[in-house]
């Protein structure tokens, strides 16, 4: 069935560090794929988001590309900050107006000064 | 500001006393979502709705049941709430149009349920 694969976290970095949080995803069809972020007490936020393959998504310096061919939707930022601490949820929706969304468990990210 | 508000934010309750979880949307969104989540378990979809009077079950609908009178609000009710029940639950909205799914959703601030 279709499904989303994120790493296990936590995720432990310094400031500055290079940021990766692997996704991969199985899905029929050609899903919109995800990023959301969830800053702690508070819901999740859509950071970032790809229609359709080879694109990229990107904001607030983080960004992803949809790469088809091996199922996959990394999320990358060069260089994080402590504010970068939160929950990142790797998500696909399905097409043909079902409007499913299924989401990944989600990867704590601790950034330390 | 576009947001969707949930209430309350917190609640303790024993098991068995009906309660309501509001959520209301302030973007004309026509759907609606409802969500759980639970540790190692990620989000899991409860209840959601295309449009009023239009809703269907998710993943995870047993003990739960909601209502879509007008478009921008989404009440989740639990008639006879278990320990089992206990979680963290959001309320989301998306618009629709040809393409639904490139929207992403909107999400609420959260309601943290805890049942005794």
């Amino acid at each position: 069935g279709d499904s989303v694969t994120q790493m296990e976290g936590p995720v432990t970095l310094s400031e500055e560090a290079f940021l990766t949080i692997n996704c991969t995803y199985t899905a029929t069809g050609y899903p919109s794929l995800f990023w959301y972020v969830q800053y702690p007490g508070e819901g999740l936020q859509l950071l970032l988001k790809a229609t359709k393959a080879d694109d990229k998504g990107s904001n607030k310096g983080f960004e992803a590309t949809y790469r088809k061919e091996t199922t996959s939707f990394h999320l990358e930022k060069g260089s994080v900050q402590v504010s970068d601490s939160a929950v990142y949820f790797c998500a696909l929706s399905l097409p043909s107006g079902t409007y499913k969304y299924i989401f990944g468990t989600g990867t704590r990210l601790k950034v330390l000064a | 500001e576009a947001q969707v508000t949930q209430n309350p934010r917190y609640l303790i309750t024993v098991t068995g006393k009906k309660l309501t979880v509001t959520c209301s949307q302030n973007m004309n969104h026509e759907y609606m979502s409802w969500y759980r989540q639970d540790p190692g378990l990620g989000l899991r979809q409860i209840y959601y709705s295309m449009n009023v009077e239009v809703t269907d079950k998710g993943d995870v609908p047993e003990g739960y049941k909601v209502s879509r009178k007008e478009k921008r609000n989404f009440p989740l009710i639990l008639e006879s709430p278990s320990p089992n029940q206990t979680s963290l639950y959001f309320c989301a909205s998306s618009r629709s149009g040809d393409r639904p799914q490139i929207y992403g959703y909107t999400f609420g601030s959260g309601t943290r349920l805890t049942v005794v």
